[in-house]
């Protein structure tokens, strides 16, 4: 079993539905890291959270810390948003991070 | 803010040739660097990491090795590479004296290496 998992590995949504994807750890963490992979490789990272809620424009994630759960949100969701996301924890103090499968999102207009 | 440049983008080199990547970082200093590696159709794989200058520890047995002669340069190479080098590898910083300890990552924009 991963340390790091990802649901669903595939996604495939309508232009404006809102989306879904989840990541639950098993690890021991103080913070989980969200981060975008675009078809031509390249990483964003989107979000650092260690408890609650952050947004940044129609992106949201949540955490729960003692359900060891993670939930990134998209509302509106659009073409421009079909990439992989990566859910991905640190450990110790070298932050050396567990990566997620990742999950490969198409949005259809 | 933080950058990270990372070069070659897109390399195809022969097998039995060697490897050079590097990677640099600007906007902060003393940072924890990595290495990563992504397979087709695979996840990332951390491969080396960095706490400081000359201080390198890798993650798995493998045909690469890493050096950091400088706090802000890290350079991923092997003497003959193989086949199942072929990947995508990805240069990452945290940490350093600008963003501490937030944990907060930088990417590199990877380099994609095809070995024939």
């Amino acid at each position: 079993k991963n340390e790091v998992e990802q649901s669903p590995q595939n996604l495939t949504a309508q232009e404006g539905e809102f989306i879904t994807i989840n990541c639950s750890y098993s690890v021991g963490i103080s913070a989980l890291h969200w981060l975008q992979q675009h078809p031509g490789g390249g990483i964003v990272s989107l979000f650092m959270l260690s408890s609650g809620k952050k947004k940044h424009g129609r992106l949201i994630a949540t955490i729960n810390i003692q359900e060891k759960h993670s939930s990134l949100h998209i509302t509106a969701s659009h073409p421009r948003d079909s990439a992989v996301y990566i859910c991905a924890a640190p450990r110790g103090a070298t932050n050396k991070l567990i990566f997620g499968t990742g999950t490969l999102l198409a949005v259809q207009p | 803010s933080q950058t990270i440049h990372q070069w070659p983008a897109t390399l195809v080199q022969p097998v039995g040739s060697p490897l050079s990547l590097e990677c640099t970082v600007e906007g902060t200093s003393n940072p924890n660097l990595y290495w990563y590696r992504q397979a087709a159709g695979r996840g990332l794989q951390l491969l080396f990491y960095s706490i400081g200058i000359d201080q390198i520890s890798s993650e798995v047995p493998q045909n690469l090795s890493a050096s950091r002669p400088q706090d802000r340069q890290f350079i991923l190479s092997s003497k003959k590479l193989l086949l199942s080098d072929s990947g995508f590898y990805l240069c990452a910083a945290s940490g350093g004296a600008v963003f501490g300890v937030t944990g907060e990552l930088f990417f590199g924009e990877g380099s994609r290496l095809t070995v024939l």
